[in-house]
């Protein structure tokens, strides 16, 4: 149990495009969603967090307008990276949790972006 | 503030040997705290987890951590250590229930030598 699938694994684009990344919860309904972002041998830096139907709440200095976070039901969230630039490249990350199983995230296996 | 400490950046162990990740915590009240396991290019994996109650805790492939509350540690311990356990270890504190958020140590990568 526990599952959450990211998607795409690995995704190439051109500077100036968007990218959009999947996050589901297969065998849960996750009341809070995660996004992270992590550098090259770093720990995990959390980027926003959101909640089914509300707005996500971004973390300092992360900016709102260049990673759209969307969660739209219990299952999904989406984190688009709008007008990607090189320095965008990174490996991201999402995780989920569901308020009936306390204080547990789960993760996926992680989105690395690369902006050419 | 809340913080967690992961002192090893590195550690290299041999096969077969014992194992002992550190990780130290600064948290007003008592933590939720987690230890999870990432393999190179991949997610994050739990390997075991302390709410409450008994402060030694049992995870998934042979691991277990102690909970001590006078030192405000959360060692993870591995008797015997398989090469396939080399990867980075995270150990995280929740530090807000209302919001799940984590609080991560820096990780600590492991090397299994043969």
């Amino acid at each position: 149990g526990a599952v959450v699938s990211q998607h795409p694994s690995w995704v190439i684009c051109k500077s100036g495009t968007s990218v959009k990344i999947e996050c589901r919860s297969l065998d849960f309904q996750a009341t809070t969603m995660f996004w992270y972002r992590q550098f090259p041998k770093q720990s995990l830096m959390l980027m926003a967090t959101s909640n089914e139907g509300s707005k996500a709440t971004y973390e300092q200095g992360v900016e709102k307008d260049k990673f759209l976070i969307n969660h739209a039901s219990l299952t999904l969230s989406t984190l688009t990276v709008t007008s990607a630039h090189p320095e965008d490249s990174s490996f991201y990350i999402c995780s989920a949790s569901a308020s009936e199983s306390g204080n547990i995230q789960y993760f996926g296996a992680g989105t690395r972006l690369s902006v050419l | 503030a809340q913080s967690v400490t992961q002192p090893d950046i590195h550690i290299t162990v041999s096969e077969g040997a014992s194992l002992e990740l550190r990780c130290n915590y600064s948290y007003g009240a008592t933590p939720y705290l987690f230890w999870y396991v990432q393999s190179p290019g991949q997610g994050l994996q739990l390997l075991l987890k302390y709410f409450s109650g008994d402060t030694l805790v049992q995870g998934i492939k042979g691991f277990e951590a102690e909970f001590k509350r006078s030192q405000s540690s959360f060692n993870l311990r591995k008797p015997s250590v398989h090469w396939s356990d080399a990867a980075e270890y995270f150990c995280a504190v929740g530090a807000d229930s209302g919001t799940y958020k984590y609080i991560f140590g820096t990780g600590t990568r492991l090397k299994v030598l043969a």
